[in-house]
């Protein structure tokens, strides 16, 4: 059973346009909602994340909002740039104990910010 | 060296090799994680450590087997894999006193045959 669902599954902007990607989740038991960018050939590197006591965050050109009670978050990304293309993956956190917590992605977003 | 490291990058493999992943974190973390990313799936937890004690197994086959020598070490031994088995294999760490970030290495990519 998928616990976070991540749509679109691709996504086409041209350069300054406004990027957004949407996740949804069932467990209320996460308690951090991180996004993470993977260029080809690399790791996801952390970008941005919230926690569920606060309904936005900015940093920069990227944005994330967050509806609890809809248990919705989402990515805004500012003035995309040819150098934001790469995929995208939401992602909710539980402590999973002992000081480590379990991290369910979603399935990911393919940006491709066009000049 | 900084951040999460993984060698080898890449690994071809057959199917009756047994070959060993190995992952080191430079950040003073105390909890360490193996991921397995294919194509059509989401990033699948496999293994949590923390403090070097197994802390999760997410029913992931006996042909993988992890080893935490130490805060800074991942193991994750391989024998007999299949070829569905192949895909980018990703080591993370997180502090102790987080609040759930994880950091990725870049991932070992690994083809069975």
């Amino acid at each position: 059973q998928q616990q976070v669902k991540q749509s679109p599954q691709s996504l086409i902007v041209q350069k300054g346009g406004i990027s957004i990607i949407n996740c949804a989740y069932e467990n209320t038991a996460f308690d951090y909602f991180p996004w993470y960018q993977q260029f080809p050939g690399k790791g996801p590197a952390l970008l941005i994340a919230i926690r569920p006591d606060v309904s936005e965050k900015k940093e920069g050109r990227f944005t994330i909002s967050f509806n609890k009670s809809a248990k919705q978050f989402s990515l805004h990304i500012m003035d995309s740039q040819p150098g934001d293309s790469a995929t995208y993956f939401c992602a909710a956190s539980m402590d999973s104990g002992a000081g480590s917590y379990q991290l369910t992605f979603g399935k990911g977003t393919k940006l491709s910010v066009i000049p | 060296e900084t951040g999460v490291t993984q060698t080898p990058r890449h690994l071809v493999m057959g199917m009756t090799n047994k070959k060993s992943l190995k992952c080191e974190q430079h950040l003073g973390h105390n909890a360490m994680y193996w991921y397995k990313q294919s194509a059509k799936k989401p990033l699948e937890l496999m293994f949590v450590y923390s403090l070097e004690e197994r802390v999760e197994n997410n029913s992931v086959p006996s042909r993988f087997s992890p080893e935490c020598p130490n805060s800074s070490h991942l193991f994750l031994h391989l024998h007999t894999l299949q070829p569905e088995d192949s895909a980018l294999y990703l080591c993370a760490s997180s502090p102790l006193a987080g609040i759930g970030e994880q950091f990725f290495g870049p991932g070992t990519r690994l083809t069975v045959l």
